[in-house]
């Protein structure tokens, strides 16, 4: 079955500290990836996608994101990790239809 | 812009009781409209999604259904709620049916059936 998979229930950094969340995926073709970030009892935001073309995607709040064909990745990465950046990160990907199959979630915890 | 509104944002329902969750989109026409449900703080499962409407489609057997009276109005209902219907609800939408879209998501509603 095609899906994204997040193998980190959990990642810890230093605030300052570079911050990776990682993503891999299992998809035929073409895949249209996504990025969400939920904050406690909110919604999801959107954070960036890719789509096609450049490799490395840059979205909201300085996070960014490489696509990596050949290791079927899909890592969200930001330089300097805030104390704000806490939350629960979700990658996805594109069915048909527009619909979006989540991951299950990493939860990032940046500490001081 | 464009904004998705979602009410209840909490409510508490005992078992056997009719559920009604709206949300609404406003400063877009004809949007894709989606219902999620998030179970246990991580997983999230596509519920229902339309194109149009009266055009609904279920993505998985359930206790609820949903229904768009208006083009952006999007409503998930249950007649009778089970102790397992609780869970934080998600409506979410995203501009027509082409690949690549972003979908938006609604702040959520929050039911505990007790």
């Amino acid at each position: 079955a095609q899906s994204v998979a997040q193998p980190e229930d959990q990642v810890n950094v230093a605030e300052g500290n570079p911050l990776t969340v990682k993503c891999t995926y299992s998809v035929s073709g073409n895949p249209y990836l996504f990025w969400y970030v939920q904050y406690p009892n909110r919604g999801l935001q959107f954070l960036l996608k890719y789509i096609t073309g450049d490799n490395l995607v840059k979205g909201s709040y300085g996070f960014e994101a490489e696509f990596n064909k050949s290791q079927t990745s899909f890592h969200l990465k930001k330089p300097s990790a805030l104390v704000s950046d806490s939350a629960l990160y979700f990658c996805a990907w594109e069915g048909g239809g527009n619909k979006l199959t989540f991951g299950t979630g990493t939860q990032l915890k940046v500490e001081l | 812009s464009q904004t998705i509104h979602q009410w209840p944002a909490t409510l508490v329902q005992p078992v056997g009781s009719p559920l009604s969750l709206e949300c609404t989109v406003e400063g877009t026409s004809n949007p894709n409209l989606y219902w999620y449900r998030q179970a246990a703080g991580r997983g999230l499962q596509l519920l229902f999604y339309s194109i149009g409407i009266g055009q609904i489609s279920s993505e998985v057997p359930q206790n609820l259904s949903a229904s768009r009276p208006q083009d952006r109005q999007f409503i998930l209902s249950s007649k009778k709620l089970l102790l397992s219907d609780s869970g934080f609800y998600l409506c979410a939408w995203s501009a027509g049916s082409g690949m690549g879209n972003t979908i938006y998501f609604g702040e959520g509603s929050w039911l505990t059936v007790v």
